[in-house]
């Protein structure tokens, strides 16, 4: 059964700084894996999708990486800034499957100015 | 196109009552896909249907809840009857096949159950 942990659960960093948001799931044989968004009281956002073909994705001052064999995934975050206080969540299909997405818990960034 | 459409926002009834949330999914999309939102279980899948069939509705915790999709443009997840631990975040998802396309997300129904 695919199961998805994200660490930390709350991150706070000062403006400014570069910072890893980390993502592992248990079944590697995944068809891609997807980072949202979420701000409080709102929907997900969706942020990056990495094929299980591709290394990374990026997009903007986000780049995320992909190690299937490993079981990993990192969203890293360039020259934070307050508006990018939210919490991000991984997601994947459950392990040989397109389905459904499996997420973890999160990870609450808080940007101080 | 104005994304996933969920209806209502907010929702707040009593024990026993049924509750009824909408969804209308993003034109085109074939996949649509019910969560449900707890800060003790995260996000987790209820239902989701291909071309307006269910295909995999594991997720659906009790009897008391039902999904259905008469058409490609609406859905509905219906509890009947509510209970408190009923109470979530309930979101709609779309997307436009699976494996290389990502899902979109509606607002969300916060549901509240007294």
């Amino acid at each position: 059964k695919q199961e998805v942990t994200q660490i930390p659960a709350a991150l706070s960093v000062p403006e400014g700084e570069n910072l890893v948001l980390n993502c592992s799931f248990t079944d590697s044989a995944i068809y891609n894996l997807q980072w949202f968004r979420q701000d409080p009281g709102k929907g997900l956002t969706s942020l990056l999708l990495i094929q299980s073909s591709q290394r990374e994705q990026t997009s903007g001052r986000l780049n995320a990486s992909l190690d299937k064999s490993s079981g990993r995934s990192t969203l890293y975050i360039a020259a934070s800034q307050p508006g990018d206080s939210a919490t991000y969540l991984c997601a994947v299909p459950p392990g040989g499957s397109q389905g459904n997405l499996i997420f973890g818990k999160g990870t609450k960034l808080s940007v101080k100015p | 196109d104005a994304g996933v459409i969920q209806s209502p926002r907010h929702e707040v009834t009593e024990m026993g009552q049924e509750v009824t949330l909408r969804c209308k999914p993003i034109s085109g999309h074939d996949y649509l896909f019910w969560y449900r939102q707890t800060m003790m279980r995260g996000l987790e899948l209820l239902i989701y249907f291909n071309n307006n069939v269910p295909i995999d509705d594991s997720g659906m915790p009790e009897d008391r809840f039902s999904a259905k999709m008469p058409n490609a443009s609406f859905s509905t997840l219906k509890i009947q009857p509510s209970e408190p631990r009923d109470s979530a975040v309930y979101f709609c998802a779309s997307s436009f096949s699976l494996g290389s396309y990502e899902q979109y997300f509606g607002p969300g129904t916060r549901l509240t159950v007294t």
